[in-house]
């Protein structure tokens, strides 16, 4: 069966920090990932989209790796402070259209 | 620009009873999807529309509907409310359709069902 998996259990590092995010996938041939913010009452916030023929992406502190061999996708915030704590999700998109699948998410607290 | 724009933003209805969401989208955008949050089952799609036409349907069962206007401007519907359709149903528009397009959500409309 189809299968998003991130870290269920929340993240928790020290402020200054490098976090490093998992999301694993199988069974699922995707043509691009992409990794959204959520803050606790609201929606999500798109953050970084990487297609499948792209080994990295980088945005300010952020970078994302996708490794379709692996079916892993790897998500770091550098630097990571306080205002970084949320909950990350992952998204899967494997046609044309913007139909994502989603991951559960992981919780990420960054301590002072 | 404004972001996406939800109506109501919460909502308490009793099991059987129907119930009509609204979404705005960004000025420009004509694509508009549907999720539904819950805890258990995390994001989950349940449509998308593109200048008025649904693209994909998600697996949900056919008491959940839909409709985009000439506008962009997007409703879904839910008939012969259930108490597991208690969820966040969060609305996301884009630019256009395919790998190039973020999605952009509003911040949801919380409805539960007693």
């Amino acid at each position: 069966s189809q299968k998003i998996e991130q870290n269920s259990e929340a993240l928790n590092i020290q402020e200054g920090k490098t976090a490093t995010l998992t999301c694993n996938y199988t069974n699922y041939s995707p043509a691009y990932l992409q990794w959204y913010r959520q803050d606790p009452g609201r929606g999500p916030v798109f953050l970084l989209l990487i297609r499948e023929n792209e080994k990295e992406k980088r945005k300010e502190r952020l970078k994302v790796t996708f490794d379709t061999t692996l079916k892993q996708s790897l998500f770091h915030i550098t630097a990571s402070q306080p205002a970084d704590s949320a909950t990350y999700l992952c998204a899967l998109g494997e046609n044309a259209g913007n139909m994502l699948t989603f991951g559960g998410g992981t919780r990420l607290m960054v301590k002072p | 620009k404004a972001g996406v724009t939800q109506t109501p933003r919460y909502l308490i209805k009793t099991r059987g009873q129907q119930v009509t969401l609204s979404c705005s989208p960004i000025s420009g955008h004509r694509s508009v999807s549907w999720y539904q949050q819950t805890p258990g089952q995390g994001l989950q799609f349940l449509f998308e529309y593109f200048s008025e036409t649904q693209r994909n349907k998600g697996n949900f069962p056919g008491r959940f509907s839909g409709r985009q206007f000439s506008n962009s401007r997007s409703e879904m519907n839910v008939s012969t409310l259930e108490l597991g359709d208690s969820a966040l149903y969060l609305c996301a528009s884009s630019e256009a359709v395919g790998q190039n397009s973020p999605l952009h959500f509003g911040n949801g409309t919380r409805l539960t069902v007693t």
